[in-house]
Parts: C-alpha cells; sequence; structure tokens
C-alpha cells in the first residue's frame, strides 16, 4: 500500500544544474507534504514543505511545486551542490487527523557528480 | 542549534528479550514520535504521542510496543519481547506543536539501530 511514491531509486546530475526530484500520492486527503534530506547514519533532516492551498513554496535554492489535481510534487534543487549528495524522502500527512505520523515515500538516492 | 538525541546508536540483542530505545526530543516541543525503516525500506510510523498519552499509533504498533515520557526530558519505546523482525533503525521525533495545528515540523533523531539474533 504505496501512499507515496518516489518512482526514481537514485538521479545523478552535473554540479550546478538542476535537480529535480518527484514524488506522487494516492490518498486524496493528504494536505501538507514535507521533503527531507538523510545522509547515512543520521535521521532525516527537514528541508521544506508545503500546504495544499499553495502551489508553490521557496526556500533558498530548494523550491516545491504541488500540483494537487495531479497528484504530484517536485522538489527542485538550483543550483546542484556536492553537499546535496544524500536520500531524499517525500512525506505526506493529513492535517485533521490528529497527530498522525507521516506517511514516507521510499526515498530516492541524489547524487551530484563534480 | 538544539536537536533530538537517541541512546544507543546500535543496540544487539537476542530475540525474545526486552530492550528499551530512549529519545531526548528538543525542549519545549509538544509532540513526540517514533518511526522505523527497516533495510532497504520506508520510513513507517509507529506511535505518536501528546500530552502525556498516546495520539495516534498504527497497525505496526501492537501489544509488544509501549512508549513512555517518565521523567518530562526522555521519550522512551520498549519493545516486550523482540522478534526477528523488528531489526531496524528507530527514529524518534518531535514536533513544536505550538502553531495551534499539525501543519508543523517533525525533527527526527540520527536513529537507534536495533539487530535482534
Amino acid at each position: 500500500d504505496q501512499q507515496v511514491k518516489q518512482n526514481s531509486p537514485s538521479l545523478s546530475v552535473q554540479e550546478g544544474r538542476i535537480s529535480i526530484l518527484n514524488c506522487d500520492y494516492t490518498n486524496s486527503m493528504f494536505d501538507y507534504f514535507l521533503w527531507y534530506k538523510k545522509y547515512p547514519a543520521e535521521g532525516p533532516t527537514f528541508l521544506i514543505s508545503i500546504s495544499s492551498i499553495k502551489d508553490k513554496n521557496e526556500d533558498g535554492r530548494f523550491t516545491v511545486f504541488l500540483n494537487k489535481s495531479a497528484k504530484h510534487l517536485s522538489l527542485h534543487i538550483v543550483p546542484s551542490q556536492p553537499g546535496d549528495s544524500a536520500v531524499y524522502f517525500c512525506a505526506a500527512m493529513y492535517s485533521g487527523g490528529g497527530a498522525d505520523g507521516l506517511t514516507f515515500g521510499k526515498g530516492t538516492h541524489l547524487i551530484i557528480q563534480p | 542549534e538544539p536537536e533530538v538525541t537517541q541512546t544507543p546508536s546500535h543496540q544487539v540483542t537476542q530475540m525474545g528479550q526486552e530492550v528499551i530505545l530512549r529519545c531526548v526530543p528538543i525542549s519545549n516541543h509538544l509532540y513526540f514520535y517514533w518511526y522505523r525503516q527497516i533495510l532497504g525500506q520506508k520510513v513507517e510510523f509507529l506511535v505518536s504521542f501528546y500530552n502525556n498519552e498516546i495520539s495516534e499509533k498504527s497497525e505496526i504498533f501492537d501489544d509488544q510496543f509501549s512508549v513512555e515520557r517518565p521523567d518530562g526530558s526522555n521519550f522512551t519505546l520498549k519493545i516486550r519481547s523482540t522478534k526477528l523482525e523488528d531489526s531496524a533503525m528507530y527514529f524518534c521525533a518531535s514536533m513544536p506543536g505550538t502553531s495551534g495545528g499539525w501543519t508543523d515540523t517533525q525533527y527526527f533523531g540520527p536513529g537507534t539501530r536495533l539487530t535482534v539474533l
């Protein structure tokens, strides 16, 4: 039961170029979405979030786009830097469900090539 | 910058033994969570805790599991009788919860790797 799907297990991008990570969800109740970054042997680190009332949120080099009708979101990183190499998790939740946990995708391993 | 801490970083136990995983959430945060990640799989929600009681739990969180906030700073996850399939990374998270809604950020600890032999 994959309510949050990240269909690309890995992605390789050249330093300085744009990295685009994609995420699809099936549960129409989800209304808050987050991206986390994870290095080996560390916990997930929060990057950026977006509420379903918006279609875009930007924070420095990171922009998240939400297409509710397609149940699709994407994370853009511009420009990509070597330190961005990590596993990126998309997560979703229903804000009206109490203190529900996040539903995570399986992650995309982003590799930034020098 | 405040962070969530977890101990131990790695716990090895025999099947059937009880384990307690410990977490110190960020001070002044009100909501606490446990997640697990089995090797090669996604991070899965186990339980949330607020106001000294369980708020939500997943179907994974069965009677073998319990959580406690014994002293106002620690947040623990106990597994009563471990099984081989409990081997995973266990992540603790905390959330401020002061914005009045649920759309707040959960901050994760570094995890405890539990190995059940």
